[in-house]
């Protein structure tokens, strides 16, 4: 049972090139998310998911899309890298929407924007 | 294995009570400390934060905490709880290990204030 599973874990992009950041679950969770961890600050939503086929904004969506087409993978995009964008990522799966009880936590993905 | 450990899962305060909720993690190296709050049907929203210098830290809404090194602990106080108060809340921690990066969460603890 694999849990969370972010690919790839670590990233260089140039600005203004794209790339998309996978995450899979095998738990059969409904709810999904991606976050930003930032140095000096807690994490941040970008998107969510509430079930196969949604997406929803959150707290800092711009610059970013998401799909999820099949229920397991949250995919995250960035069409056009920015320097503001380097982060670490990290990506969620819950069963409802009290997540963070009953949450697993992908291992992270450190994207490098240069 | 790293974990966090809340030790209340449910508190019933009255308002103007104090309030204290316990956090401990297992992780010798070095670490980010987080409390967030999951108001009823909202997403997560960070109350404070320690990651260096002093380990008394405030956060909003009235909301501090301590970081107790040699107790593994960073508890969560407010001196006078409001019913606005009610909802759920989280410790986390990140631990600095090179190369990898982990957010591990306690199980949560359920706060009701009676008005």
């Amino acid at each position: 049972n694999a849990g969370v599973t972010q690919t790839p874990k670590f990233r260089v992009l140039k600005t203004g090139q794209s790339m998309t950041l996978l995450c899979a679950q095998d738990m059969n969770h409904e709810y999904m998310y991606w976050y930003r961890q930032d140095p000096g600050m807690g994490l941040r939503l970008i998107h969510y998911s509430v079930g196969e086929g949604t997406t929803a904004k959150g707290e800092v969506p711009d610059g970013y899309n998401v799909s999820r087409l099949k229920k397991q993978n949250f995919l995250l995009g960035l069409e056009s890298a920015a320097p503001s964008q380097t982060s670490v990522y990290f990506c969620a799966s819950s069963l409802g929407q009290g997540m963070v009880r009953k949450a697993f936590f992908g291992q992270g993905t450190r994207l490098t924007v240069v | 294995a790293q974990s966090v450990s809340q030790h209340n899962h449910h508190v019933i305060l009255s308002e103007a009570a104090s309030l204290e909720l316990g956090c401990n993690y297992s992780y010798g190296g070095t670490v980010n400390l987080f409390w967030y709050v999951q108001y009823p049907g909202q997403h997560l929203q960070l109350l404070l934060k320690y990651f260096s210098g002093d380990p008394l830290v405030k956060g909003i809404k009235g909301f501090e905490a301590e970081f107790i090194k040699s107790k593994f602990s960073f508890n969560l106080r407010k001196p006078s709880v409001q019913w606005s108060d009610t909802a759920e809340y989280f410790c986390a921690v990140n631990p600095i290990t090179p190369g990898t990066y982990k957010y591990i969460f306690g199980t949560g603890t359920r706060l009701k204030v009676l008005a």
